[in-house]
């Protein structure tokens, strides 16, 4: 069964740093493109982030380019955003997603992870 | 960017009823669209790839068709655990952007 599982959210002031993390579970995390995918509350869908499999190639909106980093450890199979310099904008529940091999979709979701940017 | 224009914003209907979901995209997409339903408190789940194609599991009264700019998502005798909210997706280009949504609801 696949499994992903997010951490590392909560409460953080503008201006300040924080580390997501996503625990990969129930496939080989390494043939996998993996995303962010965040929700404001009561708001729809934005794609955050993209990693190709080997952690190579990254892609990213322009309204998180520069202060957001995703990464990955494929030995680990776990997943990773890096978020600095965060603004109110950013309050949102961040989804773990896998991206399925013959189609760009997302074909799995984690859980989701809470993060509130303020003061 | 590639705009989504989702429509309805909401929708209610009854059990057994036909819905049908409309997305409309800025340019031509050739196909490069999903559908997500995402329930109350839950995360998204992916019902339909490449415009037209079921995912694994997904009931056979959710169907997707279109083509172009113009796509649409249709649920066959609607049932009540198909209460949620959709949107689609496009992933023929970066940046990918989503639809603003549907909410259905049961009348």
């Amino acid at each position: 069964e696949v499994q992903l599982v997010e951490s590392g959210g909560g409460l953080v002031q503008p201006g300040r740093s924080l580390k997501l993390s996503c625990a990969a579970s129930g496939f080989t995390f390494s043939n996998y493109y993996m995303a962010w995918v965040r929700q404001a509350p009561k708001k729809g869908l934005e794609w955050v982030a993209t990693i190709s499999t080997s952690g190579s190639r990254t892609y990213y909106p322009d309204s998180v380019k520069g202060r957001f980093t995703i990464s990955r450890d494929n030995a680990k199979s776990s997943l990773y955003l890096q978020m600095n310099s965060l603004k109110s904008e950013d309050t949102a529940t961040y989804y773990c997603a896998r991206l399925g091999i013959t189609i760009a979709a997302f074909d799995y979701w984690g859980q989701g992870v809470m993060v509130t940017v303020s003061s | 960017d590639i705009q989504m224009t989702q429509s309805p914003a909401s929708l209610s209907a009854s059990l057994g009823e036909t819905v049908t979901i409309e997305c409309r995209a800025s340019e031509d997409i050739y196909n490069g669209l999903a559908w997500y339903q995402q329930k109350p408190g839950k995360s998204p789940q992916l019902l339909i790839y490449n415009a037209n194609s079921l995912h694994t599991g997904v009931p056979s009264r959710f169907s997707g068709s279109g083509s172009g700019t113009q796509y649409s998502l249709k649920i066959n005798s609607l049932q009540s655990e198909d209460v949620a909210s959709y949107f689609c997706q496009q992933y023929y280009d970066y940046p990918w952007t989503f639809g603003g949504g549907t909410k259905l609801e049961l009348k």
